[in-house]
């Protein structure tokens, strides 16, 4: 079955510590994205990549960082430098659009939770 | 102004009646316009995506886009319980897309019985 995976479901963090949360994709797929949802609120980007070896900064990338060495991983490390990680983190992927954007799809998630 | 935005509901609909949810962005440049479904607990799904002026149709939905006034909209015909859900709208940002969306707040659907 072609589709996104995340791991791990629900994830602790302890202060100081960093994380880092898995996303694979065997859709062939050449975007990746990760957004964080927090309640009530829309999905915020983080961090994309269009192609491998290449990513960019979304809206909200301070403490997060990003890898994109093959084209189907795609993880996110949160650091401790960012303050406030509880949310639900989701990993999406698309086909790279030529003209219009293409939909992007979403795995099933990851809950980070503060211990 | 938010770049996307939708009423948060809760939207109550009886079941079997028509449900519209909208949508207005700001970015006149957009050409991309999306929806998903997303349940308490779980990951956006996407319904319906709608790049022309009009109206797309798939099953019991309808996508409408209109450009010249921003917005667009949703609408789920002979809504069922298990419609209930957040519908978030997405769109396109910045010149060529370059695949960044920016999603509204969602609208609470409910359908009740």
């Amino acid at each position: 079955d072609g589709g996104i995976t995340q791991s791990p479901k629900y994830l602790f963090r302890k202060e100081g510590q960093n994380v880092t949360l898995s996303c694979e994709q065997n859709l062939n797929h050449d975007a990746m994205y990760w957004y964080r949802q927090d309640p009530g609120q829309g999905l915020r980007l983080i961090y994309y990549s269009q192609i491998v070896n290449d990513f960019q900064k979304g809206d909200i990338a301070e403490g997060y960082s990003v890898s994109r060495e093959k084209k189907e991983s795609f993880p996110l490390t949160v650091t401790s430098a960012q303050k406030n990680p509880t949310a639900f983190y989701l990993c999406a992927s698309s086909i790279e659009g030529r003209g219009s954007n293409q939909p992007q799809h979403f795995g099933d998630g990851t809950r980070l939770s503060i211990l | 102004q938010k770049e996307v935005e939708q009423n948060s509901g809760p939207l109550s609909v009886p079941e079997g009646a028509i449900a519209s949810l909208n949508c207005t962005y700001s970015d006149r440049g957009s050409q991309s316009f999306f929806w998903y479904r997303q349940y308490s607990g779980k990951s956006p799904e996407l319904i319906m995506f709608i790049y022309s002026n009009g109206d797309k149709e798939d099953g019991r939905f309808t996508a409408q886009l209109n450009k010249a006034s921003q917005y667009v909209s949703l609408l789920i015909r002979d809504s069922q319980p298990s419609d209930s859900a957040t519908y978030l709208c997405a769109v396109e940002v910045g010149p060529g897309g370059g695949n960044k969306l920016t999603f509204g707040t969602g609208t609470q659907l409910k359908v009740e019985l």
